[in-house]
């Protein structure tokens, strides 16, 4: 079966405190793909990034870092120094060659105050 | 990235009359594109797959009759909700698939808030 978990429902930090976000799959696939999408009150859904199974090498854009485990099945998003501006809805979502589709986490709203 | 684009973005109806969602890709070709709704504080769910030139793959449980989905070329895909329902209000959202190197993204539109009176 496929599955994503974003286990934190609401996060809630004060502007420039670091944030993860976690995310944990499940895919019996030897090859898949891993994204993360922002959802800003707009609702419009922007592509952050995607991590092919086979490289495990982390990721590092801006203040934006991924950390991908295949041990652990985790593919976790941390946000440095945090601004207002981020503040949105994060989905981690796997994609099955398998099935062809593109499977979502609940999704995990994050809220950054001044 | 790619630009996805829907139209439109909001739309609100009188129950029992039709609502048609386009969602065109704007700078690229896409043979499939997909259609996603999703409900407040809720993650998206894949209503069918859109195939350019055949007919749309629905998901189990959605009524194919009731949302009619078209996609008469590459870089068009329309979204109808017949004879639509209070029960049919929610977000839409459309998205294209683009091949990158190996592997494949998915961008999305900015999607359709449907309000069914």
């Amino acid at each position: 079966a496929q599955k994503v978990t974003q286990a934190q429902t609401e996060i809630s930090v004060v502007e420039k405190e670091d944030v993860t976000l976690d995310c944990v799959y499940e895919t019996r696939d030897t090859t898949y793909y891993l994204f993360w999408y922002k959802q800003p009150p707009s609702g419009e859904l922007v592509f952050l990034i995607r991590r092919n199974s086979f490289d495990e090498q982390n990721e590092i854009s801006g203040r934006y870092s991924w950390n991908f485990q295949k041990s652990t099945s985790s593919f976790n998003f941390t946000i440095t120094a945090s601004q207002v501006v981020d503040s949105a809805v994060y989905f981690c979502a796997l994609f099955s060659g398998n099935t062809g589709k593109l499977i979502f986490g609940q999704g995990t709203t994050l809220q950054v105050k001044p | 990235g790619a630009v996805v684009s829907q139209h439109p973005s909001r739309v609100i109806c009188k129950s029992g009359t039709s609502v048609k969602i386009e969602c065109r890709s704007l700078d690229f070709q896409a043979t499939t594109m997909f259609w996603y709704r999703q409900f407040p504080k809720q993650s998206l769910m894949l209503m069918a797959t859109s195939n350019e030139g055949s007919k749309a793959t629905y998901e189990q449980g959605v009524e194919k009759d009731k949302f009619l989905i078209n996609h008469a070329s590459l870089t068009l895909s329309t979204l109808t909700v017949t004879s639509a329902h209070p029960e049919d209000s929610s977000f839409y959202i459309c998205s294209a698939r683009v091949r990158q190197g190996v592997g494949e993204t998915q961008y999305f539109g900015p999607g359709t808030r449907l309000l069914v009176l």
